[in-house]
């Protein structure tokens, strides 16, 4: 069935550090794929999608790009901020349905 | 803005309550989830409505049911809460008219402890 496999955290950086959070996705058809965060005590918040692949989500200087022949799609940032400590969690949608990844939590340190 | 709301954010009840959560949106979205999230688990559907009066399974439905008497609300039901069923529980709601893109929208959840 379709599923999500996200890296597991916790993972804490510096602030300015580079972000990667690995995720990669298993699906029969043509799915989309989402990045959600979770910043502590609130709901889910889309952070970016792709529908298709090869393309790229983008947004507050996280960006992920759709690889169909990996059946990936990896979050990066080039600098993050404190105010990025949060938990990311990557999804896709076949349809309707959504499937999550167990989510990475993120703390960044000054 | 979408506006997801949900009707605590933290919840104490007793073994063996009935329980209820309350979901609202006011985007007139035709999708409506319930998902719980534990620890090392993530987001696990519970259950979703496509429709008023309309519901289906997800993946953990055992020892809970729903009702979407409107188009607006979705609410979820623990007929006899246990102590397993302490969890941060989440509403979404999405518009279906492109079904494949669709965005869900969150509430801040509610925090539902079982003594």
């Amino acid at each position: 069935g379709d599923s999500v496999t996200q890296m597991e955290g916790p993972v804490t950086l510096s602030e300015e550090a580079f972000l990667t959070i690995n995720c990669t996705y298993t699906a029969t058809g043509y799915p989309s794929l989402f990045w959600y965060v979770q910043y502590p005590g609130e709901g889910l918040q889309l952070l970016l999608k792709a529908t298709k692949a090869d393309d790229k989500g983008s947004n507050k200087g996280f960006e992920a790009t759709y690889r169909k022949e990996t059946t990936s799609f990896h979050l990066e940032k080039g600098s993050v901020q404190v105010s990025d400590s949060a938990v990311y969690f990557c999804a896709l949608s076949p349809g309707n349905q959504f499937y999550f990844g167990t989510g990475t939590s993120l703390t960044v340190i000054p | 803005d979408v506006k997801v709301t949900q009707s605590s954010r933290y919840l104490v009840k007793r073994t063996g309550e009935k329980v209820f959560l309350e979901c609202v949106q006011d985007m007139d979205h035709e999708n409506m989830f319930w998902y719980r999230q534990d620890p090392g688990l993530g987001l696990r559907l519970i259950y979703f409505s496509y429709d008023v009066k309309m519901k289906e399974k997800g993946d953990i439905p055992e020892g809970y049911s729903v009702s979407r008497e409107k188009k607006e609300r979705f609410s979820l039901i623990l007929e006899s809460a246990s102590t397993n069923q302490t969890s941060m529980y989440l509403c979404a709601s999405s518009p279906q008219d492109l079904p494949r893109t669709d965005t869900q929208y969150f509430g801040p959840g509610t925090r539902l402890t079982v003594l």
